[in-house]
């Protein structure tokens, strides 16, 4: 186990196409979490699981973002009809629920909308 | 809203100097307070939180409840402690981590 890995690591898209990243977390850990991060700024929460559940999810993330974990395992994160707002760093970090919250981060999929 | 403020976006010493980055948080209630750090091409990691009060690769931090701030000071930083900085705070549970802007660290030669 190398740790979180998300793929792709970059992605190129036109300005309404859909995009779906995927975040594989260090295998133990129940808990997976998505962040947004544009240049100049921190990462941005977006939505976090514990296991399959979808437990919240940030404003940030409208109607055209969907996130799944169907097996508690790896995640999905679809951008529907992308939008050059959306370009910017996908951030996903995984942690043990008992873990104090030390929060272990992926190396990000940087998407840039054309 | 939770918010966290890092003042500073670049500062820039020379190896042997002593360094703090400032941290402000705004939050009633008791916070948990972290560093993250991000060195070139590498992805961010936890450098230290402040429940673990330990020292690492020489940094330390403080949470100061009165002021609101968690700085993260070193004594004599080293050229390998050039990286991108965050400030990140975390409460009630939600697990989630709201994170400053960030700051960048050049420590030359």
């Amino acid at each position: 186990d190398t740790g979180v890995s998300q793929d792709p690591r970059h992605k190129i898209t036109k300005r309404g196409q859909n995009v779906t990243f995927r975040c594989d977390p260090i295998s133990e850990h129940n808990r997976l979490y998505w962040y947004r991060q544009t240049l100049g700024q921190g990462p941005e929460f977006l939505t976090y699981f514990q296991n399959e559940a979808q437990l919240e999810k940030s404003r940030l993330l409208s109607d055209r973002f969907s996130a799944e974990r169907p097996k508690g395992s790896f995640s999905t994160l679809e951008i529907q009809r992308t939008e050059q707002g959306d370009s910017a760093m996908y951030l996903c970090a995984s942690s043990l629920l008992a873990g104090g919250n030390e929060q272990y981060f992926g190396p990000g999929t940087r998407l840039t909308v054309t | 809203a939770q918010r966290v403020t890092q003042p500073e976006k670049l500062l820039s010493v020379f190896k042997g100097a002593p360094v703090e980055l400032k941290c402000n948080y705004s939050y009633s209630g008791s916070p948990e307070l972290f560093w993250y750090v991000q060195y070139s091409r590498q992805r961010l990691q936890l450098l230290l939180r402040h429940i673990s009060r330990e020292s690492i690769k020489g940094f330390t931090a403080d949470l100061n409840k009165g002021e609101t701030s968690f700085h993260l000071k070193k004594p004599f930083a080293q050229e390998e402690d050039s990286a991108m900085y965050y400030c990140a705070l975390s409460w009630g549970g939600s697990e989630k981590l709201v994170f400053g802007k960030g700051m960048k660290l050049t420590v030359n030669p």
